[in-house]
């Protein structure tokens, strides 16, 4: 059963406390994508990794961190200095490394609320 | 660096009409791309429409495109409940190294 997968599906975070997102995919694909999305906005790009050891910041990587091990893991960690974590998280993957030039493929996301 | 704005911002139709949805979007494409999010769901992708085409259809689904007006718009022929959800335009950063979305439209179709 191929596809993108995201755990856990809810996460409660402490103020101060680091908590990581999961993101698996069995599709092979190069490129991996991690987005937030607040209430009755659009998605907004946190980081990006086009091959494997290497990611690029998107536009609002500040507070987060990522990394990229293998092929199929695209971890993402929200820090303690992200100060209005509270959101849904997107994870993505694509063939293409360049974006845009094939179909995203998203992951069932992962509602992050601080308590 | 938001690229797509989709119009309008939210739509309530009856079952049986049809929905048209709007993206445009500020710089030069090489192509555009529609995805639908179901409530509390991951993005699904409905279509993808090259610079060098038109008009696209896929089932119940008809996009357009208009380079030179910068737009796109899509199309939900005779509408059923099970539609019901936003609809998101993407388009490639300038870099291109990701896609951009638009703040989405959100369809209800009710029964």
């Amino acid at each position: 059963d191929g596809g993108i997968t995201q755990s856990p599906k809810y996460l409660f975070r402490k103020e101060g406390q680091n908590v990581t997102l999961s993101c698996e995919q069995n599709l092979n694909h190069d490129a991996m994508y991690w987005y937030r999305q607040d209430p009755g906005q659009g998605l907004r790009l946190i980081y990006y990794s086009q091959i494997v050891n290497d990611f690029q910041k998107g536009d609002i990587a500040e507070g987060y961190s990522v990394s990229r091990e293998k092929k199929e893991s695209f971890p993402l960690t929200v820090t303690s200095a992200q100060k209005n974590p509270t959101a849904f998280y997107l994870c993505a993957s694509t063939w293409d490394r360049l974006a845009g030039a094939d179909t995203q493929y998203f992951g069932p996301g992962t509602r992050l609320t601080v308590l | 660096s938001q690229q797509g704005e989709e119009d309008p911002q939210a739509l309530s139709i009856q079952e049986g009409e049809n929905a048209t949805m709007n993206c445009s979007y500020k710089t030069s494409i090489n192509n555009l791309q529609w995805y639908r999010q179901n409530s509390g769901r991951g993005l699904v992708h409905l279509i993808l429409i090259r610079s060098n085409e038109r008009e696209k259809h896929s089932g119940r689904l008809r996009v357009t495109l208009d380079t030179s007006k910068k737009s796109s718009s899509l199309l939900i022929t005779a509408s059923r409940a099970a539609d019901t959800a936003s609809y998101f335009c993407a388009t490639v950063s300038q870099a291109g190294t990701a896609l951009i979305f638009g703040k989405g439209t959100t369809l209800s179709v009710s029964s």
